[in-house]
């Protein structure tokens, strides 16, 4: 079984300082299929990034995915107060199949 | 706008069973494949299960294999989760969302809640 480990677990920054956000996978992952979503407290999941680098539809530019093989980061720059919140990495592999989330970063206010 | 809303949860004894059903607007569901996703409290997320756009194929997680049963009716552009012998670990938020070629998710459904107790 793949597994994702994301860390670190909590990353505590202020608003304007960059986030750098780690995602291990166990073997390698194909960037097709690597994503990172974000998720505030009481909502459901939001996707950022698919394909490992690129930026989903209304996310700003301060969000950049990057990485291949086991080793994916997600960046934040600037952090803005919105941006407070947990990430999530997520993996598809077809062969065997399976679908795997890492166990999230939360980035919270210093 | 493209939207999913879930609808079904609630509290269930252990060993009983729930449905669950994620409607989908604003696109053709018939088109993707249709994926639930849970999340226990406080924990994160866990992929349940995936159904192909027209129903002929299904795959589910370790946790669920043999309990939970995936279906669609593309007619009505909605897909379900029936869910049986239910565990107090089967205790989470279900979300069901959209699934794109590259088996990702987007978007998702705004979760409903689901409690296994006596």
């Amino acid at each position: 079984e793949l597994v994702l480990t994301q860390s670190p677990g909590t990353l505590s920054l202020s608003p304007g300082e960059r986030a750098t956000l780690s995602c291990r996978a166990s073997q390698s992952v194909s960037t097709y299929y690597l994503a990172w979503y974000q998720q505030k407290p009481g909502q459901a999941p939001r996707l950022i990034i698919s394909g490992a680098s690129s930026r989903a539809t209304g996310i700003p530019d301060r969000f950049s995915g990057s990485g291949s093989g086991t080793d994916f980061t997600l960046t934040i720059n600037r952090l803005e107060p919105e941006d407070f919140a947990v990430y999530y990495c997520q993996q598809y592999r077809s062969s065997p199949p399976g679908l795997t989330f890492g166990g999230g970063t939360k980035v919270e206010i210093k | 706008e493209v939207q999913l809303v879930e609808s079904g949860g609630g509290l269930v004894q252990p060993g009983g069973s729930l449905r669950l059903s994620c409607a989908g607007s604003g696109f053709i569901l018939s088109n993707y494949w249709m994926h639930w996703v849970r999340q226990a409290p406080g924990k994160g997320l866990v992929w349940v299960s995936r159904i192909s756009s027209d129903g002929s194929s299904t795959d589910y997680g370790d946790p669920v294999k043999g309990r939970f049963t995936v279906s669609r009716d593309n007619a009505k552009n909605t897909f379900y989760l029936l869910m049986s012998s239910l565990r107090a670990e089967d205790t989470a938020v279900y979300y069901c969302a959209r699934g794109s070629l590259t088996a990702l998710f987007d978007p998702w459904g705004q979760g409903t809640l689901v409690t296994v107790s006596s």
